[in-house]
């Protein structure tokens, strides 16, 4: 059974002190990770896909990281408005078919203070 | 980039009536959509898929009479909440995949039933 499983469920840093999210993963085969942001009360806001082991994309103070097992998000010097649940889904390749269904872990709420 | 535009974003009905929620692919056509369910402090929880021109597939425990999905074109799915009572109060939220390879969302809707 495909599963994601995301640490640690809550974090709170200060602002400027960067850490990494964690989401471990175990898939019979990847199509593709994903990364959201979701703010209270709103849809999931993409931020990343990573399709291979060893792939990494940035976008201003966020890096994902990608490797057979897990996946990173790492947050540079993080400010207060990054302050949000992040989620990890994995996109699994269903061998009956082509299946586009997503499997969320249970996100990581991180706040960031001032 | 691709968005999906959810509406309304809230919305409150009295017990007893049906509500309906759009979900529509803004400048990408979406042969499938997904409809989730959200609870507080919780993940998502996929409900069904939307195939255009198709029935729905509906995951283990949604009721399909209860929550009727219609896709009938490829920027258009809609989730009609049927006799809606207190416990169906939830967010829903809407996605679609762009080109198979990126999943976007919806703003989501806060349904509230009284």
């Amino acid at each position: 059974e495909d599963q994601v499983t995301q640490s640690p469920e809550a974090l709170r840093l200060q602002e400027g002190e960067s850490s990494s999210l964690n989401c471990s993963y175990t898939v019979s085969g990847l199509r593709g990770l994903f990364w959201y942001r979701q703010d209270p009360g709103k849809g999931p806001e993409f931020l990343f896909t990573l399709y291979s082991a060893g792939e990494e994309k940035e976008k201003e103070r966020l890096k994902a990281t990608l490797t057979k097992k897990e996946s990173f998000l790492h947050i540079t010097a993080p400010k207060p408005e990054d302050s949000a649940t992040y989620l990890c889904a994995v996109h699994p390749i269903d061998s009956q078919g082509g299946s586009e269904k997503l499997v969320f872990g249970k996100g990581t709420k991180l706040t960031v203070n001032p | 980039g691709a968005v999906v535009s959810q509406h309304p974003s809230r919305v409150i009905c009295k017990s007893g009536t049906s509500v309906k929620i759009e979900c529509r692919s803004l400048d990408f056509q979406a042969t499938t959509m997904f409809w989730y369910r959200q609870f507080p402090k919780q993940s998502l929880m996929l409900m069904a898929t939307s195939n255009e021109g198709s029935k729905a597939t509906y995951e283990q425990g949604v009721e399909k009479d209860k929550f009727l999905i219609n896709h009938a074109s490829l920027t258009l799915s809609t989730l009609t909440v049927t006799s809606a009572h207190p416990e169906d109060s939830s967010f829903y939220i809407c996605s679609a995949f762009l080109a198979n390879t990126e999943a976007f969302f919806g703003q989501g809707t806060r349904l509230t039933v009284v």
